[in-house]
């Protein structure tokens, strides 16, 4: 079946500094998803990608898709303590299913 | 906004006993779903419900669980004869239709944390 990893797993960072965690299907995607959960609290849509080698960006946040479909990342630039908690990717294929990674916690020292 | 709810918001019970998970979908959505997620870990799949039946389930959906929708607001799970490796925190989530060229992101409510004792 498909699997998405994800990594780091954690990501200590001072507040400041940028933010990395990368995706990585086992089979080709029809689109990625991408939430964040706050310590505590439930997953929160972020944003979707569709398009090979689509990049949206929210305001701090870039989300790039892969040209094959397969991997996928989020980059923060500047950290803020407000976002810490883990993000996750979730990866669809042909059952329209969100499979997600196993998430990467950003913790943010101010 | 509109949101997904879940009830109780943390649940134990003993070993071998009947739990039922409650949770109302967002109105106008179609899709539902239940996943998992043991403390500190991913989130992951247990089942999807579309048009009052099971549209795909994972291997962790076994006997022990099923799914209803009884009326048309409740999607409940049940877990018949809870195990320790059950504690976790269950995720609903509904989404609101499914196409090839987008599909509607996943709401989910806040967890119930299921405690087998």
């Amino acid at each position: 079946g498909q699997q998405v990893m994800q990594i780091p797993q954690y990501q200590h960072v001072q507040e400041g500094e940028d933010f990395t965690t990368y995706c990585n299907s086992s089979t080709t995607l029809s689109n990625i998803q991408w939430y964040k959960q706050r310590p505590g609290g439930h997953p929160v849509f972020l944003i979707q990608l569709v398009k090979s080698g689509e990049v949206k960006k929210q305001k701090r946040l870039t989300f790039q898709f892969g040209e094959a479909k397969k991997n996928s990342s989020l980059h923060i630039t500047a950290t803020q303590t407000t976002d810490v908690g883990t993000y996750f990717c979730a990866g669809l294929g042909g059952s329209y299913i969100p499979t997600f990674g196993r998430g990467t916690s950003l913790i943010v020292h101010p | 906004e509109p949101e997904v709810t879940q009830t109780p918001s943390h649940q134990v019970t003993q070993m071998g006993q009947e739990v039922i998970l409650r949770c109302v979908p967002i109105s106008n959505h179609l899709y539902f779903y239940w996943y998992r997620q043991i403390l500190g870990q991913k989130v992951e799949f247990l089942v999807s419900f579309y048009n009052n039946e099971i549209s795909e389930k994972s291997e962790i959906f076994d006997d022990q669980f099923s799914v209803e929708r009884p009326d048309g607001s409740n999607f409940t799970l049940k877990i018949r004869s809870t195990k320790l490796e059950d504690s976790a925190m269950y995720f609903c989530a509904s989404k609101e239709h499914v196409r090839s060229s987008y599909n509607s992101p996943l709401h989910f409510g806040n967890g119930t944390r299921l405690t087998v004792t």
